[in-house]
């Protein structure tokens, strides 16, 4: 059964420095979403992204973070200058239709020291 | 009025019994609301979904139930086993491109054997 992938399962960085959270979504999945859940609580959404534009987005998604579809395959979330706060699971997920489910990745621990 | 609240926080059921868990949301443009199950480090995983054209919905031991009028959807475990042991988040999500999931609080199941 396809699913989405992400990488890393695990990064530690440094506060002030930039991360890549990368993503596969399924492959004939046209709708993309990044969620984060803080350790302990809901996940919350943070942005979503279709026809290579963001269709929506929080309030957590200020200015630091950005994303991108570099191609046909990979979906990433860039925090620019990591903080504290920013410590969480970061879940991908992908849908095919409008009417369809959002499938969600394993997800990447983001430890911010 | 994008809250979708949920109950209880934690729940503890004998093998066998049935799990109620209770979700009340506000923004009446929702339209699709997921159960998602979620184990510990994974990514959230669809369990099962209505929309609001119907008023129940079962599958196998699952079963939402759904009150338009008073904005509010349960999830049923029937029979409920070891193995159902998890956090279940439900959500709320509007038909539109960005389609973004709101989630509940989360309910922390344990089933004793």
């Amino acid at each position: 059964e396809p699913e989405v992938t992400q990488t890393p399962s695990h990064q530690v960085t440094q506060m002030g420095q930039e991360v890549i959270l990368r993503c596969v979504p399924i492959s004939n999945h046209l709708y993309f979403y990044w969620y984060r859940q803080i350790l302990g609580q809901k996940v919350e959404f943070l942005v979503s992204f279709y026809n290579n534009e963001i269709s929506e987005k929080s309030e957590i998604f200020d200015d630091q973070f950005s994303v991108e579809r570099p191609d046909g395959s990979n979906f990433t979330l860039k925090i620019r200058s990591t903080k504290l706060e920013d410590s969480a699971m970061y879940f991908c997920a992908s849908r095919q239709e409008i009417w369809d489910t959002q499938y969600f990745g394993p997800g990447t621990r983001l430890t911010v020291l | 009025q994008q809250q979708v609240k949920q109950s209880p926080q934690s729940l503890i059921v004998q093998k066998g019994g049935i799990s109620i868990i209770n979700c009340a949301y506000e923004n009446t443009a929702f339209d699709y609301f997921p159960w998602y199950q979620q184990f510990p480090g994974k990514g959230p995983a669809l369990l099962i979904a209505i929309r609001p054209d119907v008023s129940e919905k079962k599958e196998g031991r699952f079963t939402i139930s759904f009150n338009k009028s008073a904005k509010q959807f349960s999830l049923h475990i029937m029979d409920s086993q070891p193995g159902d042991s998890a956090t279940y988040f439900c959500a709320a999500s509007k038909n539109n491109a960005g389609n973004m999931l709101t989630f509940g609080g989360g309910t922390r199941l344990m089933v004793k054997p």
